[in-house]
């Protein structure tokens, strides 16, 4: 399973925009990227996804390099309930696992 | 938005003896998943769990340690088998309703304690 990088942790202010990136040098062809984020006491859940153009719903954006060898989620405007670990995954074509790293704490400040 | 959930929340177990996790889904799944989760760690997926099938383990994880049932589309269990102080840690089911790169749910966890 090919491996993501990411930051051991960042910090950002109340309803400031975040930017949170993901080295991913080894992605495959069919291998999309998904971002997750684990709050406090609970199970992960869900942020979004994308395999080469950029996306976006209603949480977040996710930005994705015309090499596809890096990614950035970007949160808006955080709040303090956006404080969490963000783990950024390679789900492979294939298999469909979902392999975590070890995530990118964030500490929203207010 | 899905409900899956999980029994029990927590459990303080002795060392040596067994623990079933119970994991429920509200609507018929074809995949699930289980995760341990240590302290201060990242998730580590243990198996796969298809309805029908023996689960697919991933490294370092065994059958005879953590045998796991799919009865069918709505419920698994794993079973931590022999526990030492080293099993604790949060157990976690997860699964997709459709196709490989459609969202992954995950239930609340079960925190296990041994002494």
């Amino acid at each position: 399973d090919a491996k993501t990088t990411q930051p051991n942790s960042m910090e950002s202010n109340e309803e400031e925009p975040v930017h949170l990136p993901c080295n991913h040098s080894t992605i495959s062809g069919t291998d999309y990227i998904h971002w997750y984020r684990q709050l406090p006491s609970q199970g992960p859940e869900y942020v979004i996804h994308g395999l080469t153009s950029n996306v976006n719903n209603r949480m977040a954006s996710l930005a994705i390099a015309e090499d596809r060898k890096s990614s950035t989620l970007i949160l808006h405007r955080a709040t303090l309930r956006d404080a969490a670990v963000y783990y950024c995954i390679l789900r492979s074509g294939n298999t469909g696992k979902l392999i975590f790293g070890q995530g990118t704490t964030l500490q929203v400040k207010p | 938005s899905a409900v899956i959930s999980q029994k029990p929340s927590r459990d303080i177990c002795q060392r040596g003896t067994s623990l079933t996790i119970q994991c429920q889904v509200d609507s018929q799944v074809t995949m699930m998943f289980w995760y341990r989760q240590q302290p201060g760690q990242s998730l580590t997926l243990i198996a796969t769990a298809n309805q029908g099938s023996e689960a697919t383990y991933e490294s370092g994880f065994v059958i005879d340690k953590f045998p796991i049932s799919r009865p069918n589309l709505t419920f698994s269990t794993l079973t931590v088998s022999n526990m030492s102080p080293e099993d604790s840690s949060i157990y976690l089911c997860s699964f997709r309703r459709g196709h490989q790169n459609t969202e992954a749910f995950f239930g609340q966890g079960t925190r296990l304690t041994v002494v």
